[in-house]
């Protein structure tokens, strides 16, 4: 079964404090490729980042990174010094097989405060 | 640029209008989806097309009606919709459909509400 798990509904920070969101994944296929979202409450899905099975070299972007560990099925995606135009809600997404179709997990609703 | 439009922004409708929602890209892309999103959930996938095709209809009913007249163009055409049916609609577009690599980029959604 393909299936994303987002453990963290909601989580608030204080500005400029570093924060980690969780993504755990479930495939049987040996290739994949893995995707980040961010919504702002405007609506649009922005991409932020893919990744595929295999990758695992972390990568940073500005203030964003991300975790790849296929040991752990995890890849996590951390924001340093959070900006309260951070505050969002946050996709993993998981592409399955040839199909076009994306799993997406529950998501994570981030607030910073100012 | 990576850029979906979408009209509406906002719809409200009856359960007796028939209105449409209109998507475009201009990216060249050879596969567009529409999704559906409630309040607090993930995008839930409706329709793919690929090449102007149908590719798949993930059990919609038959309300809701997509048309893609070329590829930059997607329209879902709305009839006797119920409230349920209010929801943030979203379109994507992505380079080729039935690639695992495909990033698929969305537009701002409308916002629909059925009385």
């Amino acid at each position: 079964a393909q299936k994303v798990t987002q453990a963290q509904t909601e989580i608030s920070v204080v500005e400029k404090e570093d924060v980690t969101l969780d993504c755990v994944y479930e495939t049987r296929d040996t290739t994949y490729y893995l995707f980040w979202y961010k919504q702002p409450p405007s609506g649009e899905l922005v991409f932020l980042i893919r990744r595929n099975s295999f990758d695992e070299q972390n990568e940073i972007s500005g203030r964003y990174s991300w975790n790849f560990q296929k040991s752990t099925s995890s890849f996590n995606f951390t924001i340093t010094a959070s900006q309260v135009v951070d505050s969002a809600v946050y996709f993993c997404a998981l592409s399955v097989s040839n199909t076009g179709k994306l799993i997406f997990g529950q998501g994570t609703t981030l607030q910073v405060k100012p | 640029d990576t850029e979906v439009t979408q009209t509406p922004k906002h719809l409200v409708m009856g359960m007796t209008n028939k209105k449409s929602l209109k998507c475009e890209q201009h990216m060249g892309h050879r596969a567009m989806y529409w999704y559906k999103q409630k309040a607090k959930k993930p995008p839930e996938l409706m329709f793919v097309y690929s090449y102007e095709k149908l590719s798949i209809n993930e059990s919609v009913p038959s309300r809701f009606s997509p048309e893609c007249p070329n590829s930059s163009l997607l329209n879902l055409h709305l009839h006797a919709l119920q409230p349920e049916d209010s929801a943030l609609y979203l379109c994507a577009s992505s380079q080729d459909a039935g690639n695992l690599i495909e990033t698929q980029y969305f537009g701002p959604g409308t916002r629909l509400l059925v009385l």
